[in-house]
């Protein structure tokens, strides 16, 4: 059984650097194939991929955000971790880590989401 | 970018056949997924690869297309399914559609 939940700071102030954590079960990051993707989803707006980690260590990430994420992984300790830089109100969303698989690149299990709050 | 439009909102009624519709900019070959979110809640896979159903989801639901247009099908539709329709494409960088919010009469 896949589960992932996602962990992170819940209020932060513009121009800091948001951290977040992705602890998942049911699958290694070090198998064949296997991914954990970041999307995030302002309140009432649609979702927005930002960046994924595969089990080679390939990172990719969303093209408009692309100098602002940092995207890396603790396989030994089933977890995935997403840094967003320089932070402003428009980062204002919840956060969601999903698992992946390179069939596809779709996105067949989702945590929770982490409400994210840039406010001074 | 690749964008994906989708219509706004649709309203039916329990038992008929409704239609979802999302157009993508350019092709993405059959890279088409389909998600459901209800409020509060994550988003949940139903369609990849633009026709197979996902695991555990109802027969109910089906998904048709290649290109550029594509349409998640319900059939019949229960009051369960309220909820926020999204696509998702593949082909490119990920991107999706800005969702379809579906309510029942």
């Amino acid at each position: 059984q896949v589960t992932l939940k996602e962990s992170g700071p819940g209020i932060l102030q513009p121009s800091h650097t948001l951290s977040l954590t992705c602890s998942f079960s049911g699958f290694s990051l070090s198998t064949y194939g296997m991914g954990v993707s970041w999307i995030r989803q302002p309140s009432g707006k649609g979702l927005e991929w930002l960046a994924s980690i595969w089990w080679n260590g390939n990172t990719y990430n969303n093209p408009s955000l692309k100098s602002r994420l940092t995207v890396s992984k603790d396989t030994s300790n089933n977890q995935a971790f997403l840094k967003v830089t320089s932070v402003d109100t428009a980062d204002t969303a919840t956060y969601y880590c999903a698992h992946t698989t390179g069939r596809g690149y779709y996105f067949d299990y989702w945590g929770q989401g982490v409400m994210v709050t840039v406010s001074s | 970018d690749t964008v994906l439009t989708q219509s706004p909102a649709l309203a039916v009624s329990p038992g008929e056949r409704v239609t979802i519709s999302c157009r993508a900019s350019e092709s993405v070959s059959t890279g088409m997924h389909w998600y459901q979110q209800k409020p509060g809640q994550q988003p949940k896979l139903l369609i990849y690869g633009a026709s197979n159903l996902e695991s555990g989801v109802p027969a109910r639901f089906s998904g048709s297309g290649s290109g550029t247009d594509f349409t998640l099908t319900i059939d019949p539709v229960e009051a369960d399914d309220t909820a926020t329709y999204f696509c998702q494409q593949s082909w490119n960088d990920p991107t999706f559609g800005g969702g379809t919010k579906l309510e029942l009469k």
